[in-house]
């Protein structure tokens, strides 16, 4: 079965500085896709960037990237310069059989 | 456009009642999910429709549960005779198609309290 797993429950920097969430996963797929979603208070899951395993490259939106090393089976999120609005908890998530499979979450705190 | 809205946005309810529960989706996406995320977990797979039908069932937990999607568009999880343990937060998400390539994209939630 897949699993997908996130190995901290809490993290906390200072405003501007750079943050990596770690990600691991287990799947036979040979084509897949992992996702990075925020969870604010609001509870509104927010897609923040999604990567596709057959492309090498890493994916970036913004401040937002990816280190995706598919043999490691290891999908972290970096955030840069970060800020006050990323607190939220943040969950890795991989498509399989039409849902997502999801990690525990990484709940983030960006302190001033 | 509009996202996906969900219906009530809180529930409280005395054990044994039934209640239902209502997802809009995005206007245009075929593909209609519903997850439930327990407290300080990540949220876990119930049901998803293919227009109309349910083309995955597997993830509702026991015979209490039911979904509904009539014409294709809204979508209603009901839930008879709740138990305390059915307390959690219940999340619909839509997307343009079912391959792995779509992005789901999630309601705000409802937050169901069985008192």
């Amino acid at each position: 079965a897949q699993t997908v797993t996130q190995s901290q429950p809490e993290m906390s920097v200072q405003e501007a500085e750079t943050v990596t969430l770690s990600c691991t996963y287990d799947t036979s797929e040979s084509n897949y896709y992992l996702f990075w979603y925020k969870q604010p208070p609001s509870r509104q899951m927010i897609l923040v960037i999604r990567q596709e395993a057959y492309k090498q490259q890493n994916a970036t939106e913004n401040r937002f990237s990816v280190n995706f090393q598919k043999a490691a089976k290891s999908f972290s999120l970096k955030i840069s310069d970060s800020q006050l609005g990323d607190t939220a908890m943040y969950f890795c998530a991989q498509h399989s059989n039409y849902q997502l499979i999801w990690g525990a979450g990484t709940k983030l705190i960006i302190k001033p | 456009g509009a996202g996906v809205s969900q219906t009530p946005s809180n529930k409280v309810t005395e054990k044994g009642k039934y209640v239902e529960l209502r997802c809009d989706p995005i206007s245009g996406h075929t593909a209609l999910y519903w997850y439930r995320q327990s407290l300080g977990q990540g949220p876990e797979f119930l049901i998803y429709f293919q227009g109309t039908g349910a083309a995955d069932d597997s993830g509702l937990p026991n015979d209490r549960f039911f979904a509904v999607r009539p014409e294709g568009s809204v979508s209603t999880l009901k839930i008879q005779r709740t138990e305390r343990g059915d307390s959690a937060v219940y999340l619909c998400a839509s997307s343009h198609g079912v391959g792995g390539g779509q992005t789901q994209y999630f309601g705000p939630g409802t937050r169901l309290l069985v008192l």
